[in-house]
């Protein structure tokens, strides 16, 4: 089975504007999680959704948003960027129970200039 | 919030040295995970563990949650285990809340 993607792998944008990564889960899966991590702040949790509905939710600003295709594929978008969302985004995908192992991606690594 | 503390921060051990990892966290949790993150940034879960004890091969983790603490072995260690270790709690709201890590090297 191939394994999770993200595209894009690199991304540099400014402030003020927006940017849309995508995850591709592993065939089967019906649930992603999306991950921020940055050298200040660590990892943390963003959302998780399955079957196309948002399950958990971090404590980000209402800039970042998420959605899920019907194909399980999951997009997030970061709108007004700001320096600091400069960071890693990974995403992970499992089967969708809870205890059931998460895979992940090799992440988004995005710059904000 | 709930607060995440990992220990310790950095370890370096040489190959075929066992170690202990913990995690402290200050509240009652849904569940608890452990995460390898390797030098080149590749996420790995090891563990889904909210209670009790499992093991997969050199790795075992075990969970006392009425006291607040997870413990990750790691046994005959070799230079592949180094990198970043994370706990990660999830609790009230289904919120996640990760520790800022313990940073693992082995040397040959």
């Amino acid at each position: 089975k191939a394994g999770v993607t993200q595209t894009p792998r690199y991304l540099i944008k400014t402030r003020g504007q927006q940017v849309t990564l995508s995850c591709s889960p592993i065939s089967g899966h019906r649930s992603v999680s999306w991950y921020q991590q940055t050298p200040g702040q660590g990892l943390q949790f963003l959302f998780e959704y399955f079957s196309e509905t948002q399950r958990n939710k971090g404590n980000f600003p209402g800039r970042f948003s998420g959605r899920q295709f019907s194909n399980s594929r999951s997009e997030m978008n970061v709108s007004t960027l700001e320096l600091g969302d400069s960071a890693l985004y990974l995403c992970a995908s499992s089967p969708g129970l809870a205890g059931e192992t998460q895979y992940f991606g090799p992440g988004t690594r995005l710059l904000v200039l | 919030g709930i607060q995440v503390e990992q220990s310790p921060p950095d370890l370096i051990l040489q190959e075929g040295a066992n170690s202990t990892l913990r995690c402290n966290f200050s509240d009652s949790v849904n569940n608890l995970q452990w995460f390898h993150q390797n030098p080149w940034g590749q996420l790995i879960n090891l563990f889904y563990i909210p209670s009790g004890t499992k093991q997969n091969g050199r790795l075992s983790a075990t969970t006392v949650a009425t006291e607040r603490y997870s413990l990750l072995y790691i046994s005959s260690s070799q230079t592949t285990d180094s990198g970043v270790y994370f706990c990660a709690v999830g609790y009230n709201n289904n919120d996640m809340r990760f520790g800022a890590g313990t940073r693992l090297t082995v040397k040959p």
